[in-house]
Parts: C-alpha cells; structure tokens; sequence
C-alpha cells in the first residue's frame, strides 16, 4: 500500500468558516507534509512533520494550523481564510528510512480549496 | 539557499518520439537528491525517477532517464518512445535530505504528447 489519502477531495468555504482537511498514510511514514498549490506553479511548502512533531513551519499565516494526532494522520485547521487561499492543498509522507537512499516522498491526490 | 530552474515552460512532441526536458540548479552542498515529478491534468503528482548526487551514474526507469551532471548542476529528464499518457506537468525538485524535509522545485515544465 502506497497510498496517501486526503479529504475532502473539494471544500468550497465562506472567509468567516472554520473547516479541516485530513490526510491519512499506512506505510509507517514519518515525516509528513503540507503544501499549497496554485494552478500551474510548482508546490510551496506550508508545514513538515518529522515523529509527529512539527519540524518545519515555512512562515504560514495562523488562519493555517496543523495538526499530527498520530503517525498516520495529518490535518490542517483552516479559519478566516481570504480568497487568496484557494488552491490546491497538498499532503505528502515520506519514511525517513536511516538509508535515505531509499526513501520517497509520496503525495496525495490533494484537495481543492475555494474560499469565497 | 537551493534554487531549482526549469528554463522550458512549454515542450510538446509526437507520439513515440522522444523529448528532453532540461533543469538546472544550484547549491553549495555536496550530497543531496534530485527528483523529477509528473503531475497530470487534475490528478495526482507522482515520482518519476531520482538521483542521488554520489551516485555518478544516471538513473533510469523504463522509459524515462537522467542525464545529471554534478558539476554543471544540470539533471535533464529524456523521455523515450513518448506516449499520450505522458502529457502532464514535470517539476524538477532538490531535497538535501529527507531529514532536512525541504524539497525546492522548479517552476514546471508542460508537456504535451500529440498523435
């Protein structure tokens, strides 16, 4: 199983909304990610978690929080969001194998965010 | 800081042909990973092919190959016998390490495979 899984695969919200977005892996990954996409830009990273704790934090506005309630689960907490955050929302897990020449970054099929 | 350039915003090329999309970087480390992705239309990013910067030979995966050039920082990504299913957007990405857990990407290239 090589699968990472997000939902929802849509969420259309107001600015003064609260709602989550939820990733999920079973391959024992480590680390986890969050990135931001806009159509045809490459990734941006929002946030990485490494043994379930936040590793890096790319300087992303509060409205964004992220959450690792395990090793396998990885949300992201949205309130107040401006329409400039619509965009596609990216999670990814990687092993963090002790030979990192075998490790890969999976990504999920992301979900897609508009904010109205 | 790392910095990814993928300098060919758009390529097309026929069906069966084969295409070479280029990226360069640059970084003062010594050891580090390439990756080439491919994100099809309103579907799901996948890996490619990667190359670990020690590893002097270029990797390969079925039809897709890398021709990487430390010194040059260059690590181009040939695509033989291209098939209609290939059209996507391909982005070149530099990770230190998974455990530094930062990949820098370039901007993308658009590739379109016609009958």
């Amino acid at each position: 199983d090589t699968e990472v899984t997000q939902t929802p695969k849509h969420l259309v919200m107001g600015m003064t909304n609260k709602k989550s977005l939820k990733c999920e892996q079973h391959m024992g990954h480590r680390a986890m990610y969050w990135y931001k996409q806009k159509a045809k830009k490459p990734p941006e990273l929002m946030f990485v978690y490494s043994y379930e704790k936040l590793s890096i934090n790319e300087s992303v506005p509060s409205r964004f929080s992220p959450e690792c309630p395990n090793s396998s689960l990885l949300n992201l907490h949205l309130h107040a969001l401006q329409p400039e955050d619509s965009a596609l929302y990216l999670c990814a897990s990687s092993q963090l194998a002790r030979r990192e020449s075998t490790d890969t970054q999976y990504f999920g099929p992301g979900t897609r965010l508009t904010v109205l | 800081a790392q910095t990814v350039t993928q300098s060919q915003p758009e390529m097309s090329v026929q069906e069966a042909e084969t295409v070479t999309l280029s990226c360069t970087y640059d970084t003062s480390e010594s050891n580090y990973y390439l990756f080439w992705y491919k994100q099809p239309p309103s579907r799901q990013m996948i890996l490619v092919i990667r190359q670990e910067a020690y590893k002097q030979q270029n990797a390969t995966e079925n039809r897709f190959s890398v021709n990487f050039q430390k010194a040059a920082k260059s690590f181009s990504l040939k695509i033989s016998d291209s098939q209609l299913g290939d059209t996507a957007m391909y982005f070149c990405a530099f990770m230190k390490s998974f455990n530094a857990g930062k990949s820098t990407f370039g901007d993308g290239t658009t590739l379109t495979v016609k009958p």
